[in-house]
């Protein structure tokens, strides 16, 4: 079956470090999506990783073990504009993306 | 990057009625992707619709309850037939960037009621 796994809500601080882990069992495995998505609003790329490692991109940094089946996106310097849920999608090939349930973070002052 | 525009934004219909949702692209693409995101719930595929082709159904969705048309690069409707409550979702179009990454349009907020 396919099944992607992430907190359902995380909440840290104005100009602090989260991690948000996902781990993922898929019957294909191209590459691994993190998307943004603001409440009402629809999803934006952020990162896609298809070898292991950290890919940082800003604020921004994502990590992926294809060997262990996991991910994390690391958000630094957090700001209020980034509450919001965050989406760990799985590109199984064949142009068929599995999106995990989100995590929605608020970030407090 | 591609903008992508739905219509109608929101709506709030009756069991049993259907609804057409469309989704216009500024540039041309091969594939649009129609997702639906329940309350609380992850995007789920409903379908992958090729211009000039039948659209690609995933398993749970079949063509007479979700009929989708592709008449251009463009465009795309998706009907939402015969709605009962448990239709109520987001639906969403997407297509694919130059690289791996998909754009969303903005959404159809549709409750029925």
């Amino acid at each position: 079956g396919q099944n992607i796994d992430q907190p359902t809500e995380m909440t840290a601080t104005e100009g602090a470090i989260v991690q948000i882990n996902c781990t993922y069992q898929t019957s294909g495995f191209n590459g691994l999506f993190w998307y943004q998505q603001h409440a009402g609003e629809a999803p934006t790329f952020l990162s896609y990783n298809v070898l292991d490692g950290l890919e940082e991109k800003g604020r921004f940094s994502s990590f992926l073990s294809r060997s262990k089946g996991y991910s994390y996106l690391l958000l630094k310097e957090l700001q209020m504009k980034d509450s919001a849920s965050y989406l760990c999608a799985v590109d199984t090939g064949g142009f068929k993306t599995i999106f995990g349930a989100g995590t929605r973070l608020f970030v407090k002052a | 990057s591609a903008v992508i525009s739905q219509k109608p934004s929101r709506d709030i219909c009756q069991r049993g009625t259907s609804l057409t949702i469309q989704c216009q692209v500024d540039s041309q693409v091969t594939m649009m992707f129609w997702y639906r995101q329940q309350p609380g719930q992850s995007l789920t595929l409903i379908a992958t619709a090729n211009q000039g082709s039948e659209a690609t159904y995933e398993s749970g969705f079949v063509i007479d309850k979700f009929p989708i048309s592709r008449p251009n690069l463009t465009f795309s409707t998706l009907t939402v037939s015969n709605m009962s409550p448990e239709d109520s979702s987001i639906y969403l179009c997407s297509v694919e960037g130059s690289g791996y990454e998909q754009y969303f349009g903005p959404g159809t907020r549709l409750t029925v009621t």
